[in-house]
C-alpha cells in the first residue's frame, strides 16, 4: 500500500489566478496520476506523470492549463492555471494500479474558484 | 470510449440489512475492475480489485463479482453498519495502464 498526502486540502481562489497542488507519497513510485472530480460528477483522469519525462495528458486536458511537475519518485505538483469557476473541483493524485495492483488515492484538494 | 454506470445513485437501508450495488460498463475488454469507497475529505479507499480473469473477490463483509461478458459487476455488503455509509465507486482499467474509468457512484446511507 501507499500513503499519499496532498497540500492544500482546500482553497478558495479568485478567477484568473493559479494554484499549485502538491502530492507526496511515502514510497518511490514510477507513475503518479492526477484526477479531477467536478461537483456531482465522477473522477476523470487529467494526466499521468512519470519521473524524468513529460506528463501525458488525456483528451480534453492541456499542459498550458494543467502543468505538472515530477521532480523525483515521491513527489508531484499539479498547477491549475488561469482559473475560472468551472475549475471548481476536487483534485486527487494517485499511485499504483495496473494489472494485479490496486490504485491508491490521496485525500484530495477541494478547490473553489470565485 | 468506456462508459461506467452505477445504479442506484443513492441508497438508504436500515442497519443489518444486506445490500447490492451495481456497476455496468460498455466495453467488456477490461483489464481489471476496482471498487472504492469515498468519504468526505478522505479521498478514495480501495476495497476490492478483480482481475479480468476472476469471477469474484471477498474481503470481510464485502464480496465483489465480475461478469465481464455482460459488462457487469456487483458489490455485496453483508450485515450493513452505519460506518458503511459512504459513496461507493467502481472503476475499470481497460488496458492495465492505470487509466481508470470511474462510475458516478452510489451514495449509501445505513440508518442505525
Amino acid at each position: 500500500s501507499a500513503v499519499i498526502s496532498q497540500k492544500p486540502s482546500r482553497d478558495i481562489c479568485q478567477r484568473g489566478t493559479s494554484l499549485t497542488i502538491q502530492c507526496q507519497v511515502d514510497s518511490q513510485v514510477t507513475m503518479m496520476f492526477w484526477y479531477r472530480q467536478q461537483p456531482g460528477q465522477s473522477l476523470t483522469l487529467i494526466a499521468t506523470a512519470n519521473q524524468g519525462s513529460e506528463a501525458t495528458y488525456e483528451s480534453g486536458f492541456v499542459i498550458d492549463k494543467f502543468p505538472i511537475s515530477r521532480p523525483n519518485l515521491t513527489f508531484s505538483t499539479l498547477t491549475v492555471s488561469n482559473m475560472s469557476p468551472e475549475d471548481s473541483s476536487i483534485y486527487l493524485c494517485s499511485v499504483g494500479g495496473g494489472g494485479i495492483y490496486e490504485q491508491y488515492f490521496g485525500p484530495g484538494t477541494r478547490l473553489t474558484v470565485t | 470510449k468506456q462508459e461506467v454506470t452505477q445504479i442506484p445513485a443513492a441508497l438508504s437501508v436500515p442497519e443489518g440489512e444486506n445490500l447490492v450495488l451495481n456497476c455496468s460498463f460498455t466495453d467488456s475488454a477490461i483489464y481489471n475492475l476496482q471498487w472504492f469507497r469515498q468519504d468526505p475529505g478522505k479521498g478514495l479507499t480501495s476495497l476490492l480489485l478483480i482481475q479480468s480473469s476472476q469471477r469474484e473477490q471477498t474481503s470481510g463483509r464485502l464480496n465483489a463479482s465480475l461478469d465481464k461478458s455482460s459488462g457487469r459487476s456487483t458489490l455485496y455488503i453483508a450485515a450493513s453498519q452505519p460506518g458503511d455509509s459512504a459513496t461507493y465507486l467502481c472503476a475499470v482499467d481497460q488496458t492495465g495502464a492505470n487509466n481508470l474509468f470511474f462510475g458516478t457512484g452510489t451514495r449509501l446511507t445505513v440508518i442505525p
